[in-house]
């Protein structure tokens, strides 16, 4: 149960806007949204999170909707380099009092030249 | 250079030998993961450790252990009891695993094949 719905795939062009869209309409009131990336045979990177604002830093832009059951994660001008798996993550509070990532298949952007 | 090191990158085992995965970091992280993932699919949870000299089992455990002496390294032992242990091993790091807002950060992975 991943709690977090996202598209199979994507294509972007090189140099435009590439958005990525996250389903989370179960998602509790203190739950953030995290969005991490994995190119090919290396570690997830931590890209950005939020609760309920939009933000931004460096990498990246994450809009969350008002009631909050879904996000789309941009990145303003997409490079060759932006090709990967782009994983959506609501950490899942546990009986045990801890935070659980529940990592789905996520979404393959393919940036093409 | 702070992060999460993880060695061999690439370990070839024969069936029936126990195997031990290594992670090291050095962000003064409390806790720590290790992480399976099959082609095409996503991260499962193996093992945690919210603190030194704890850990708890995650989804799919059996047929690994692990240990937790050092704050900085959390050691990962891949039995001949696991059916079917070629995979990618990733580990990670956090602050403190009952923050909802607890970033982990993820080490480079090990690729483990067993012949």
């Amino acid at each position: 149960d991943a709690k977090t719905t996202q598209p199979p795939s994507m294509d972007c062009a090189e140099g435009r806007a590439a958005n990525l869209p996250c389903n989370h309409s179960t998602i509790s009131g203190n739950e953030y949204v995290y969005w991490y990336r994995q190119i090919h045979s290396q570690g997830p990177q931590y890209i950005i999170h939020g609760l309920k604002n939009n933000e931004t830093n460096e990498m990246a832009s994450l809009i969350i909707t008002e009631d909050r059951k879904s996000s789309t994660l941009i990145l303003p001008h997409a490079t060759l380099r932006d090709t990967a798996v782009y994983y959506c993550i609501v950490p899942r509070s546990t009986t045990s009092g801890t935070y659980k990532y529940i990592f789905g298949t996520g979404t393959r952007l393919k940036v093409l030249a | 250079d702070g992060g999460i090191t993880q060695s061999p990158k690439y370990l070839f085992r024969k069936e029936g030998q126990n195997v031990t995965l290594s992670c090291e970091q050095n962000l003064n992280h409390d806790a720590m993961y290790w992480y399976r993932q099959d082609p095409g699919q996503g991260l499962r949870l193996i093992y945690y450790s919210q603190i030194v000299n704890d850990f708890q089992k995650g989804d799919i455990a059996e047929g690994y252990s692990v240990s937790r002496e050092k704050k900085e390294s959390f050691p990962l032992t891949v039995t001949s009891a696991q059916k079917n242990p070629t995979a990618f091993y990733l580990c990670a790091s956090s602050i403190d695993v009952q923050l909802p807002t607890d970033t982990q950060y993820f080490g480079p992975g090990t690729r483990l094949t067993v012949l």
